[in-house]
This record gives C-alpha cells, structure tokens and sequence, in this order.
C-alpha cells in the first residue's frame, strides 16, 4: 500500500539553527501539506501546497519556515532558526484530489533545545 | 471563531462494548468532515469520511453521522476492541478547492479488557 515516508524519525537541534524535514508523498497525489503537533494537543495546519505554490499557510507558518518541492518525489519543510516553540511532531501529508482522504506520514519529531 | 471540538477528553469502555465518539464543529461552510485515528507515535490514521450532503455513513465496525443542523459529528465503533485504543480526532474541510483540515481536539479511547 503506497504510504507519505517521512525523514528524519527524530531530529535534535540547537536554538538558531537551521533544520530540514523531508517528506516524499504518495506518487499520484497533487496536493501537499505540513502540520505539526505539540506533544498533548491536537494537529494544527501549516501549510499547503499544490501546483508549485503555496495555497495557504497558518498564523504559524511565518517567514521562518518555507517549502520546497525540488524535484518530482520530495517535498521539504525548511526551519531557518529554530525556536525552543517549535519543538513538536511535524506530520507531512498528501492528498489526491482536494476534499478527498489525506495520508499522513508517520512524522519527524523536533527536538530544540 | 471556528473550531472543531471534542466534548471530552477521555473515554473508557468495556471490550465487546460499542463506543461512540461526539464532536462538534461550528463552520457551517464546512463539507467534508474526518474521523481519523492517532497511536502513540503514529500519524494520523484515517477511518472515516463523510460529505455534508450525507447524514450516515457505514464503514467496517465504525459509522459516523452528521447532524448539520446541529453542526455536530460522531463516530460509532461497535464491539470494541483493544486495537481501538488511540486517540481520535475528527477534522473538517472548508477552504474548497485549497482544502484544509482543521483538527478538533483529541479524545482518548481506553478499552478495557
């Protein structure tokens, strides 16, 4: 069964830097997501994103953060500095169709410290 | 402002027992509606969809049913099992051709042995 495969499992790093999540969605899905989740409570959205562009981001998602697709599997959530905050599981999920069902990875745990 | 909720926070059952989970949600844009389930250290797991031009739905041991009027989601298990314990979220869909979810705050399914 095809599946959103998400690296690191865990990802440790010092406040201030710079931290990249990779996410490889299911092949013939268009439409890509980040969401994250504070340990305990409930899976707040990031952004999307589909035809090579942003189509919405959250409060959260500020100039810190951004997205990339660079070539035809991948799909990266970039952190350029790292706040203690943003320690959380980071959820990467793809969709085929919109209003359709969403598969999500099985998440990359930051750690900031 | 809108929300996606859950009416409580845990819930412990009987193996054998049926469950039924309550949510609430107050976007009457909203059209597409999700239970999903989260194990430890998992991402979430779909289980169930349903439209907003649907009231029921039926799926393998689990059926949820909208209330519009009420704005108001549930997701039935019957004969629980121990497999089925996880924490459940439902989610809602409103941004149209973007499609977001909104995630509802989690609620803990314990079943007893």
């Amino acid at each position: 069964e095809p599946e959103v495969t998400q690296t690191p499992s865990h990802q440790v790093t010092q406040m201030g830097q710079e931290v990249i999540l990779r996410c490889v969605p299911i092949s013939n899905h268009l439409y890509f997501y980040w969401y994250r989740q504070i340990l305990g409570q409930k899976v707040e959205f990031l952004v999307s994103f589909y035809n090579n562009e942003i189509s919405e981001k959250s409060e959260i998602f500020d100039d810190q953060f951004s997205v990339e697709r660079p070539d035809g599997s991948n799909f990266t959530l970039k952190i350029r500095s790292t706040k203690l905050e943003d320690s959380a599981m980071y959820f990467c999920a793809s969709m085929k169709g919109g209003n359709t069902e969403a598969f999500f990875g099985q998440g990359t745990r930051l750690t900031v410290v | 402002g809108e929300s996606v909720g859950l009416h409580l926070p845990t819930l412990s059952v009987q193996e054998g027992d049926n469950s039924i989970i309550n949510c609430a949600y107050s976007n009457s844009a909203s059209d597409y509606f999700i239970w999903y389930k989260q194990e430890s250290g998992k991402g979430p797991q779909f289980i169930i969809d349903i439209r907003s031009n649907m009231d029921k739905r039926q799926g393998q041991r689990v059926t949820v049913l909208l209330n519009k009027t009420v704005k108001h989601l549930s997701l039935q298990i019957a004969a629980t099992q121990p497999g089925d314990s996880a924490v459940y979220f439902c989610a809602e869909d409103f941004t149209g051709a973007n499609s977001k979810l909104t995630f509802g705050k989690g609620i803990t399914l314990s079943v007893r042995p």
